[in-house]
């Protein structure tokens, strides 16, 4: 049974028109993390939840903003998605004591156009 | 964080152990070291972690040294299926600095 679920698996934007990209987790975890993969690059974390603290890493562009209206759900909002956007962006969640794991959506891949 | 060193890919045969190395000097005693591994347009995985002793589970074997400035990731039995880019990461425990930072990882490819 899936844990993370990012959804959707795929998605195609338009060149600056503002897009969504959704996770949820089954696993009551208070830590959620956004992460940008390029190709062929590692997983680059964006910004991640601890409970309802935001965390922003100090180069993640303004452009990239995210929600969390509970436990579960986590959004990432791209405002205006410019071609190099065009990644894929993997949703992670965990808890927060020490030794634990993180568990990682499929995550969703995204094209503008 | 702590920053890690892996080589940028190694083979080996199908049946036989990979041994994956890690090198983490600058690592404090408050962080553990995990391995995650991502098969190709997968999200990553969590194969193992440990702090200080040796660790083992269905995956796979963590070897830390004593110093715990490196460890080895020791898949037994390779098979094609294993396959994939692997992930040697430092995490502080706990806290809201607690985050997983990626490396370049290394890229094992078993051949049949």
């Amino acid at each position: 049974d899936a844990m993370v679920i990012q959804n959707p698996r795929y998605q195609v934007t338009q060149f600056g028109k503002p897009v969504t990209l959704s996770c949820s987790q089954t696993l009551n975890h208070n830590v959620m993390y956004w992460y940008q993969q390029k190709s062929s690059q590692a997983p680059k974390l964006l910004f991640h939840y601890y409970d309802k603290d935001f965390n922003n890493e100090a180069d993640t562009p303004d452009n990239f903003q995210s929600r969390r209206p509970n436990t579960s759900f986590c959004f990432l909002d791209i405002r205006s998605p410019g071609l190099g956007d065009a990644a894929m962006y993997l949703c992670a969640t965990s808890r927060s004591g020490p030794g634990t794991e993180a568990f990682f959506g499929q995550g969703t891949r995204l094209t503008v156009v | 964080d702590a920053k890690t060193t892996q080589p940028p890919s190694m083979d080996c045969a199908e049946g036989r152990a990979a041994n994956l190395p890690c090198n983490h000097s600058t690592i404090s005693g408050n962080e553990y070291v995990y391995w995650y591994r991502q098969i190709h347009s997968q999200g990553p995985q969590y194969i193992i972690h440990g702090l200080k002793n040796n660790e083992t589970n269905e995956m796979a074997s963590l070897i830390i040294t004593e110093d715990r400035k490196s460890s080895t990731l020791i898949l037994p039995h390779a098979t094609l299926r294993d396959t994939a880019v692997y992930y040697c990461i430092v995490r502080v425990a706990g806290g809201a600095n607690s985050k997983l930072t990626f490396g370049k990882g290394i890229t094992l490819s078993v051949r049949p």
